[in-house]
């Protein structure tokens, strides 16, 4: 079946450090890819998400580009910020689970001032 | 104006308890789902509703069962609780299912706790 693996955390940076979190996926078909942000004590909020190969997402400084040659979704950051500190997951969505999110076991990042 | 809500935000109950948690949308949304985060912080789809129909069952006990009144709500019934059952539930929602790349919107999610 499909499947997401994400890099074990924690990740701890100094602010403006470069951020990468790395994503790869196994499905078949031609899976939609996601990140998603989980703030202390909160749900789930989009972060970005792309639905085919070599479509680049991006939001709020963050960027995945959808790489189907290798099978990757890595979420980057150029100058990261004590506030990105949360809990980031990947994620997809194909037809053959109902497009319900099959998720990535989450990357903790801390950034310290 | 919360898009999606969840009640209670904890529940903290004893081994053999029943208990139900809800979730309601504002959004408009066709399709809604319930989620478990166990305490590593993995997210697992439980059930997917699409317009008070179930698509989605996964492999869960039998002693949790979905209920969608209306295409708004899915609510989380839980039979004779167990401690396994401690865990960060979520709800979410999204436009339709058939659909590729549907964002899901996600509710603050309910802390249950069984003692």
């Amino acid at each position: 079946g499909d499947s997401v693996t994400q890099m074990e955390g924690p990740v701890t940076l100094s602010e403006e450090a470069f951020l990468t979190i790395n994503c790869t996926y196994t499905a078949t078909g031609y899976p939609s890819l996601f990140w998603y942000v989980q703030y202390p004590g909160e749900g789930l909020q989009l972060l970005l998400k792309a639905t085919k190969a070599d479509d680049k997402g991006s939001n709020k400084g963050f960027e995945a580009t959808y790489r189907k040659e290798t099978t990757s979704f890595h979420l980057e950051k150029g100058s990261v910020q004590v506030s990105d500190s949360a809990v980031y997951f990947c994620a997809l969505q194909n037809s053959n689970s109902g497009y319900a999110l099959n998720f990535g076991k989450g990357t903790s990042l801390l950034v310290t001032p | 104006d919360t898009a999606v809500s969840q009640t209670p935000k904890y529940l903290v109950t004893q081994m053999g308890n029943d208990k139900s948690i809800k979730c309601e949308q504002n959004l408009g949304h066709d399709t809604m789902y319930w989620y478990k985060q166990d305490s590593k912080k993995f997210l697992k789809i439980m059930f997917s509703y699409n317009n008070k129909e179930l698509i989605i069952n996964e492999t869960v006990p039998n002693r949790f069962s979905p209920k969608s009144p209306d295409k708004a709500h899915l609510n989380l019934h839980i039979n004779s609780l167990e401690l396994g059952d401690s865990a960060v539930y979520f709800c979410a929602s999204s436009q339709d299912t058939g659909t590729r790349a549907d964002t899901q919107y996600f509710g603050p999610g309910t802390r249950l706790t069984v003692l």
